[in-house]
């Protein structure tokens, strides 16, 4: 069936320092939205990606959606205590909304 | 603009009985989805429903239920709950389809617990 794969399941950086999670698609997909969770919280939408090679950025976030439209990318610089929580990715393929399982980021004491 | 509210918030049930969740969709939003989510997982799709219609469902047993009414407002229901159904049930309205370029809005979620 079709899935979308995130990476990393978890990533552990220090304040400060930069993050990035990448979803891939095992087939085409027509768009991509980014949610982000914060623990305790519910989804809350970033950004949406339309198009082929498009780049989004929010402040530090960077958001990138591949030429094949098969893989994105969220990229956060300078992490900080804000920043904590599970960003999902969710891409639409053939009129099915598939969600990625998360990268959860967590800020080192 | 209210956002998505969901009743109730937390539930307690024992294995065998069943269960209804409602959400009620931001004004003028036409679509609810329904997603579990247990811990370390991801967000499990259920089912959307659109114009009181189910458009989309995933691969859940048919002991998970919903519908829509004329207003918007959805339900879910689950029968002969079992224990791996204790999760956190969240809803999400949207102007449109999900899977149309609509963007989601989320309810703060019903956690399920099952004895």
């Amino acid at each position: 069936g079709q899935q979308v794969m995130q990476i990393p399941q978890y990533q552990h950086v220090q304040e400060g320092e930069d993050f990035t999670t990448y979803c891939n698609s095992s087939t085409t997909l027509s768009n991509i939205q980014w949610y982000k969770q914060r623990p305790g919280g519910h989804p809350v939408f970033l950004i949406q990606l339309v198009k082929s090679g498009e780049v989004k950025k929010q402040k530090r976030l960077t958001f990138q959606f591949g030429e094949a439209k098969k893989n994105s990318s969220l990229h956060i610089t300078a992490t900080q205590t804000t920043d904590v929580g599970t960003y999902f990715c969710a891409g639409n393929s053939n009129y099915q909304l598939i969600w990625g399982a998360g990268t959860k980021l967590i800020i080192k004491p | 603009k209210a956002g998505v509210t969901q009743t109730p918030r937390y539930l307690i049930k024992t294995r065998g009985q069943q269960v209804t969740l409602s959400c009620s969709p931001i004004s003028g939003h036409r679509s609810v989805s329904w997603y579990q989510q247990t811990p370390g997982q991801g967000l499990q799709f259920l089912f959307e429903y659109f114009s009181e219609t189910q458009r989309n469902k995933g691969n859940f047993p048919g002991r998970f239920s919903g519908r829509q009414f004329s207003n918007s407002r959805s339900e879910m229901n689950v029968s002969t709950l079992e224990l791996g159904d204790s999760a956190l049930y969240l809803c999400a309205s949207s102007l449109g389809l999900a899977t149309s370029y609509n963007e989601q809005f989320f309810g703060p979620g019903t956690r399920l617990t099952v004895l």
